[in-house]
């Protein structure tokens, strides 16, 4: 199993520009969480979905960020227009009901 | 917020046993105690999780006291991998978010 998978696993992008985030979870999981790590805040939820619906958005910051889960083998995380305070690494996670989550490597991104 | 104290920062020797604590007053009838580590620039790492009983498995051992209000966690010989920040979390089911505190830094020492 190749575990989740997340692109690109680094990203440095001027202010403004969109960036986009890629997740394919676990095969057979059938939940899908996003989460962010700064150093200020530590790891913090943004979003997580049951069976590809969004469940529990409260963590996304504004409406500079939006995500996507269009089926059960990929999510999205944008943000646009990107903000120098938008620099984190941006972790995804999957489960299977009931299990424990799993997570992959993350995506490092800049914003200069 | 997060539902769990744990120390800031802890050393252990290497080959000897680390005993990570952790305390969870508040914890509910139906909440589980997990444990996961995260190495340096990597993402969590899933160790163990229990409700009431003591766990094992080939990673480490989960100790839970029988109030359940605190737990510990221990690696039986820790070795200079198992360098890491240690979070305890309590929470539902694993289809639920996980709430992530500060955690515990451990070092190895050789």
């Amino acid at each position: 199993d190749a575990g989740v998978i997340q692109s690109p696993r680094h990203e440095v992008t001027e202010m403004g520009q969109e960036v986009t985030l890629r997740c394919k979870p676990i095969s057979g999981h059938n939940s899908l969480f996003w989460y962010r790590q700064t150093m200020m805040r530590g790891l913090e939820l943004l979003i997580y979905f049951n069976n590809n619906v969004p469940i529990d958005d409260s963590g996304m910051p504004e409406d500079r960020f939006s995500a996507k889960m269009p089926n059960a083998s990929f999510s999205t995380l944008k943000i646009q227009p990107s903000e120098p305070r938008d620099s984190a690494v941006y972790f995804c996670a999957s489960t299977l009901w009931g299990d424990t989550q799993y997570f992959g490597p993350g995506t490092r991104l800049t914003v200069l | 917020d997060a539902k769990t104290t744990q120390p800031t920062s802890m050393d252990c020797a290497e080959g000897r046993a680390a005993n990570l604590p952790c305390n969870h007053s508040t914890i509910s009838g139906n909440e589980y105690v997990y444990w996961y580590r995260q190495i340096h620039s990597q993402g969590p790492q899933y160790i163990i999780h229990g409700l009431k009983n003591n766990e094992t498995n080939e990673m480490a051992s989960l100790i839970i006291t029988e109030d359940r209000k605190s737990s510990t966690l221990i690696l039986p010989h820790a070795t200079l991998r198992d360098t890491a920040v240690y979070y305890c979390i309590v929470g539902g089911s694993g289809n639920t978010p996980l709430v992530f505190g500060k955690g515990t830094r451990l070092s190895v020492i050789a």
